[in-house]
């Protein structure tokens, strides 16, 4: 079975600086996504970044980039410039690509404290 | 595009007594998938219909169940409510086409059991 380990239960970063969540899983499959989502206290699950397993190049978007390390099966989200609005609680998770079917795979999550 | 819905958003019941939750997904999407949050056991999920069919289901008791309709709109209903079922109720959607498979959330249901 999968499964999605986020070890760091909180962060902290100040404002306009770097941090980085990271993510590790497992699986024997070879196909797959891995996602990033954002949960702020409205508790509205947002889509971060995505990235899939067949693809080398790390995905990024604006100021939110991935490090992803399929042999060490690691799927880390760094984020740039940080924002009082990048304050949330942080989701890894993991889709299987050829079955496909619905189920995400999520880690424990990682609460993200942004300080001004 | 209008984002995924889910109605009530709020939910107060009583131990034993049954309640159904509902989702629209996006316009033109057909996959839905439901997931459970609580404090203790994080997210976990529920089921996934895909054109009026449940092609997954997590392990969860026979007293959660589901539905698709033909408008890709999907219900989900809870029979006999137990105390531990007191959670946010999150479902999601997704396109299923040509390597689109994120699945984008809607503002979940809080379900109280009393």
């Amino acid at each position: 079975a999968q499964t999605v380990t986020q070890s760091q239960p909180e962060m902290s970063v100040q404002e306009a600086e770097t941090v980085t969540l990271s993510c590790t899983y497992d699986t024997s499959e070879s196909d797959y996504y891995l996602f990033w989502y954002k949960q702020p206290p409205s508790r509205q699950m947002i889509l971060v970044i995505r990235q899939e397993a067949y693809k080398q190049q790390n995905a990024t978007e604006n100021r939110f980039s991935v490090n992803f390390q399929k042999a060490a099966k690691s799927f880390s989200l760094k984020i740039s410039d940080s924002q009082l609005g990048d304050a949330a609680m942080y989701f890894c998770a993991y889709l299987h690509g050829s079955s496909n079917t619905g189920k995400l795979i999520f880690g424990q999550g990682t609460t993200l404290q942004v300080k001004p | 595009k209008a984002g995924v819905t889910q109605t009530p958003r709020y939910l107060i019941k009583t131990r034993g007594q049954q309640v159904t939750l509902s989702c629209s997904p996006i316009s033109g999407h057909r996959s839905v998938s439901w997931y459970q949050q609580t404090p203790g056991q994080g997210l976990q999920f529920l089921f996934e219909y895909f054109s009026e069919t449940q092609r997954n289901k997590g392990n969860f008791p026979g007293r959660f169940s589901g539905r698709q309709f033909s408008n890709s709109r999907s219900e989900m209903n809870v029979s006999t409510l137990e105390l531990g079922d007191s959670a946010l109720y999150l479902c999601a959607s997704s396109l299923v086409f040509q390597g689109s498979y994120e699945q984008y959330f809607g503002p979940g249901t809080r379900l109280t059991v009393t």
